[in-house]
């Protein structure tokens, strides 16, 4: 079975730019979850789809962030514009039932 | 409220037992979780435990979880260099929203 899926693996940008990343859950899970790491923390919350409905996005900083999963299947998370603290490795993870996510290898942001 | 704490640091000895705790305050928490974390990588998912369980045992991995206190610990028996990563527990509330806890770096010396 195919893992979580995320590109790219790296990304370097200045302040103000603007950039978006891709994740491919595991075929068939209903439930992804956009995740932000910043280093030394544990991951945070940013979204949480249910097909391509938003079950939970209180943690989103809507001003800048945005998120789409237009066919329920696969997701891409925004930043417009980025700000040096948004660096961070961002996390998808999806799920098909109520007990496991499984975790993609993250995206891994510098914003300078 | 949503809050999960973990120590930082855990330092020991290669064929020790080692044992990471977590405290949470949600008691809405249907399942909790022990992800595994290693440089540069994602997490992988090492054990979950119901929240009507004490304990839950996985070969070197035992978990306990006191529901009163409010409190999960990790046992890693036979501790190895491989295990040496960040260890995040997680609680699961809500509508299968995961909360994660600050994590656990352990380091297992020769």
């Amino acid at each position: 079975e195919a893992g979580v899926a995320q590109s790219p693996r790296y990304k370097i940008i200045e302040k103000r730019q603007s950039v978006a990343f891709w994740c491919n859950p595991i075929s068939g899970h209903a439930t992804l979850y956009w995740y932000q790491q910043i280093l030394g923390q544990g991951p945070k919350l940013l979204i949480q789809f249910q097909n391509n409905g938003v079950v939970d996005d209180s943690q989103l900083p809507k001003d800048r962030f945005s998120a789409e999963r237009l066919k329920g299947v696969d997701s891409t998370l925004k930043i417009q514009p980025a700000k040096l603290e948004d660096s961070a490795v961002y996390l998808c993870a999806s799920s098909l039932s109520n007990t496991e996510a499984f975790f993609g290898q993250g995206t891994r942001l510098t914003v300078v | 409220g949503e809050d999960v704490e973990q120590s930082l640091f855990l330092s020991v000895r290669e064929g020790d037992s080692s044992v990471i705790n977590c405290t949470y305050t949600d008691s809405s928490s249907t399942y909790l979780y022990w992800y595994k974390q290693e440089p540069g990588a994602g997490l992988q998912l090492l054990t979950y435990i119901f929240s009507n369980m004490d304990m839950k045992q996985d070969q070197r991995l035992t978990v306990l979880l006191n529901k009163k206190d409010k409190h999960l610990s990790l046992r890693i028996a036979d501790t190895q260099t491989g295990d040496s990563a960040i260890y995040f527990c997680a609680e699961r509330i809500g509508f299968q929203k995961l909360v994660f806890g600050t994590g656990t770096r352990l380091l297992v010396s020769p």
